[in-house]
C-alpha cells in the first residue's frame, strides 16, 4: 500500500520557538494533504486541507498564522507551529490522498508527537 | 451534539470472540463510510470502505451500513490479541471533501 512518512516522529521544544513537521508521500503523488491534531484518548481533529501549489484551507477555530502549512510539491507538505506554547503539545498526524475525489483513499502518516516545555 | 457518535469503550473481549463496534450519525448528507484502525502512537490505517446500505465483508471484517437508521457497524470475527487497537469510524458527506471521525473505540482482546 501507499506510504506516508512524517519527520520528526517526536520533538521537544521550548516555549516560544517554532517547530516544522514534514509530511511526505513516498510512492505516490498526493493532490491533497490533510493535517490533523489528536489529543490523548481523543479522535482526530482536522486542522487544515492543502492542495499542492495553493493556500491551505483551515478549519474553523484553527489559527492560520500559528499553524503555517506549505504544500510545495506533490509529495511534500510541511506544518510549522510558530511560537509554540505548552497548549500546542499534541500528536500531529498528516494524511495524503492519491486522487481528487473525497472518497479516494487517505493514507496516514505515523504522526509526530510535539511536547512544548 | 457531535455529528458522529462512537462509544469510547474500552471494549474488552476474550481471544476468538466477535468484536462489535458501531457509530451513529445525525446528518443524512453522510454517504461514504470508512473504518480505520489505529495502534497506540501510530497513524490510522484504512480497514473498510462502504457507501451503500448493507454488508461488506473482507476477511475477518464485516462492515454494515443502515442509512435509514444512520447507523454503521464493524464486526471482527475470531478476534486476535493483535486486533487490540482503537477503531475509528470516518464519514464523508456527498458533496464533502473531508473525513469526519467518530471519537474512536478502544478494543482490548485478551489471550
Amino acid at each position: 500500500g501507499a506510504v506516508v512518512s512524517q519527520h520528526p516522529s517526536w520533538v521537544i521544544c521550548k516555549s516560544g520557538t517554532s517547530v516544522k513537521i514534514e509530511c511526505r508521500s513516498l510512492d505516490f503523488q498526493a493532490t491533497t494533504m490533510f493535517w490533523y491534531r489528536q489529543f490523548p484518548k481523543q479522535s482526530l481533529m482536522l486542522m487544515a486541507t492543502s492542495n499542492e501549489g495553493s493556500k491551505a484551507t483551515y478549519e474553523q477555530g484553527v489559527e492560520k498564522d500559528k499553524f503555517l502549512i506549505n504544500h510545495a510539491s506533490l509529495t511534500l507538505s510541511t506544518l510549522t507551529v510558530t511560537s509554540a506554547h505548552p497548549e500546542d503539545s499534541s500528536f500531529y498526524i498528516c494524511s495524503a490522498r492519491d486522487g481528487w475525489e473525497a472518497t479516494d483513499t487517505q493514507y496516514f502518516g505515523p504522526g509526530t508527537r510535539l511536547t512544548v516545555l | 451534539q457531535k455529528e458522529v457518535e462512537q462509544d469510547p469503550g474500552p471494549l474488552s473481549v476474550p481471544e476468538g470472540a466477535i468484536v462489535s463496534l458501531n457509530c451513529t450519525y445525525s446528518n443524512s448528507a453522510f454517504q461514504y463510510f470508512m473504518w480505520y484502525r489505529q495502534y497506540s502512537r501510530k497513524g490510522p490505517e484504512l480497514l473498510m470502505y462502504t457507501y451503500s446500505s448493507g454488508n461488506k465483508e473482507d476477511g475477518r471484517f464485516t462492515a454494515q451500513v443502515d442509512k435509514s437508521s444512520k447507523y454503521i457497524s464493524l464486526f471482527i470475527r475470531d478476534s486476535q490479541p493483535s486486533d487490540s487497537a482503537t477503531y475509528l469510524c470516518a464519514l464523508i458527506k456527498a458533496a464533502g471533501n473531508k473525513l469526519t471521525f467518530g471519537g474512536g473505540t478502544r478494543v482490548l482482546v485478551k489471550p
